[in-house]
């Protein structure tokens, strides 16, 4: 059994720039969903993605977005970056039908906007 | 409603002692307590995690105690290691919600 793996490890980009993160779900889950980690404190939800479609969001504007494929791997776009956005962008697999909100999370894409 | 609030923000513990991490909330309507443990540079792992129909859940060397009436629950590491030494998040959720939310975390070292 595989666990979450995500891409790039680390990530450095301009302010105004655009980014795409990469997640591969857990083997067997099919529910994808996405947290910023801000240095220093825990994880922000921004959403989640079933079926791929977004299935429930955070506190995050539009120019944070994202897609679930078939397989259910997902990517998380950023338009438009600004400093705040440095951060670790974790993504998190479960399974729909399993135990009832049990996450696990890939090690993260860490993103320094400069 | 949302929040979710750990203390204390550090801790230092001897090597054997154990540590104790609080956390309150506030939403009556969460059913499920995770807490997590995070390495630096490495993602949160699921540590253990408790619903509000028991009191207590034990694994290992890690408790989980839950009062319900208080809204308060807490991780006990017992005979705590240098290896335990790392960031530990409580979290809540509500069936059917999609998201967790996780507290401030708490930085645990052991000291040898």
């Amino acid at each position: 059994e595989t666990g979450v793996t995500q891409s790039p490890t680390h990530l450095i980009k301009t302010r105004g720039q655009q980014v795409t993160l990469r997640c591969s779900s857990q083997s067997g889950h099919n529910t994808v969903s996405w947290y910023q980690q801000a240095l220093g404190q825990g994880p922000q939800f921004i959403f989640q993605y079933y079926r791929e479609e977004e299935n429930g969001r955070g506190n995050f504007p539009p120019r944070f977005s994202g897609l679930q494929f078939p397989n259910y791997s997902s990517e998380l776009n950023v338009n438009a970056l600004e400093l705040d956005d440095s951060a670790l962008y974790l993504c998190a697999s479960s399974l729909a039908s399993g135990v009832p909100n049990e996450q696990f999370f890939g090690p993260g894409t860490r993103l320094t906007v400069l | 409603q949302q929040q979710v609030k750990q203390s204390p923000q550090s801790l230092i513990v001897q090597k054997g002692g154990i540590s104790i991490i609080n956390c309150a909330y506030e939403n009556t309507a969460f059913d499920y307590f995770p807490w997590y443990q995070q390495f630096p540079g490495k993602g949160p792992a699921l540590l253990i995690a408790i619903r509000p129909d028991v009191s207590e859940k034990k694994e290992g060397r890690f408790t989980i105690s839950f009062n319900k009436s208080a809204k308060q629950f807490s991780l006990h590491i017992m005979d705590s290691q240098p290896g335990d030494s790392a960031t530990y998040f409580c979290a809540a959720s509500r069936q059917g919600a999609q998201k967790l939310v996780f507290g401030q975390g708490t930085r645990l070292t052991i000291n040898p």
